[in-house]
């Protein structure tokens, strides 16, 4: 089975800095991803972490800890547009292509 | 083209009709998904077709059933659903198993 946890909302100032936490225990594990989600619309891929330590892509990076069940998703200089949804998907490997998503962290960026 | 498109946008079904939920990809990519969302939650899984072969169901009811035609097509075949089944229903496709899952826009069911 799996178990994914993250924070259900959180607010942030335009320009500043936000990390959003995702803890997960599954059965199996390759690696994990962060989607990005709009309200009203579909998914969009950001991430996919397979080795531990922090990939940077642009505002956006993303941490894992495989050791820990541990990943966070960090963005930098936030903007209005940033408020959406970011799921986090633990990814179970070879031979399975199942995506089973957590909760998802509401962001709200304010002024 | 890297997009995912899904037939129709906007669906109401009583629950004693048949409809279908239509999707294509031409990314060339073998592996396509359904997945249903429900207000203010994640998407969840229902089935996976890997090869135009089902290679995952989580048992999901049958009164929906899935069809991959061919490699750009996927089907969702929709029968005497029920009040509960009102959802976003969202397409998939990727190329293999690590990579990105590209999602189109959904289909809005409401089933009265």
């Amino acid at each position: 089975g799996q178990n994914i946890d993250q924070p259900t909302e959180m607010t942030a100032t335009e320009g500043a800095i936000v990390q959003i936490n995702c803890t997960y225990q599954t059965s199996g594990f390759n690696g994990l991803f962060w989607y990005q989600q709009h309200a009203g619309e579909a998914p969009t891929f950001l991430s996919y972490n397979v080795l531990d330590g922090l990939e940077e892509k642009g505002r956006f990076s993303s941490f894992l800890s495989r050791s820990k069940g541990y990943s966070y998703l960090l963005l930098k200089e936030l903007q209005m547009k940033d408020s959406a949804s970011y799921l986090c998907a633990p990814y179970s490997g070879a031979g399975s292509y199942q995506l089973t998503f957590g909760k998802g962290t509401k962001l709200s960026v304010i002024p | 083209d890297t997009e995912v498109t899904q037939t129709p946008k906007h669906l109401v079904m009583g629950m004693t009709n048949k409809k279908s939920l239509k999707c294509e990809q031409h990314m060339g990519h073998r592996a396509m998904y359904w997945y249903k969302q429900k207000a203010k939650k994640p998407p969840e899984l229902m089935f996976v077709y890997s090869y135009e072969k089902l290679s995952i169901n989580e048992s999901v009811p049958s009164r929906f059933s899935p069809e991959c035609p061919n490699s750009s097509l996927l089907n969702l075949h929709l029968h005497a659903l029920q009040p509960e089944d009102s959802a976003l229903y969202l397409c998939a496709s990727s190329q293999v198993a690590e990579y990105e899952q590209y999602f189109g826009p959904g289909t809005r069911l409401t089933v009265t």
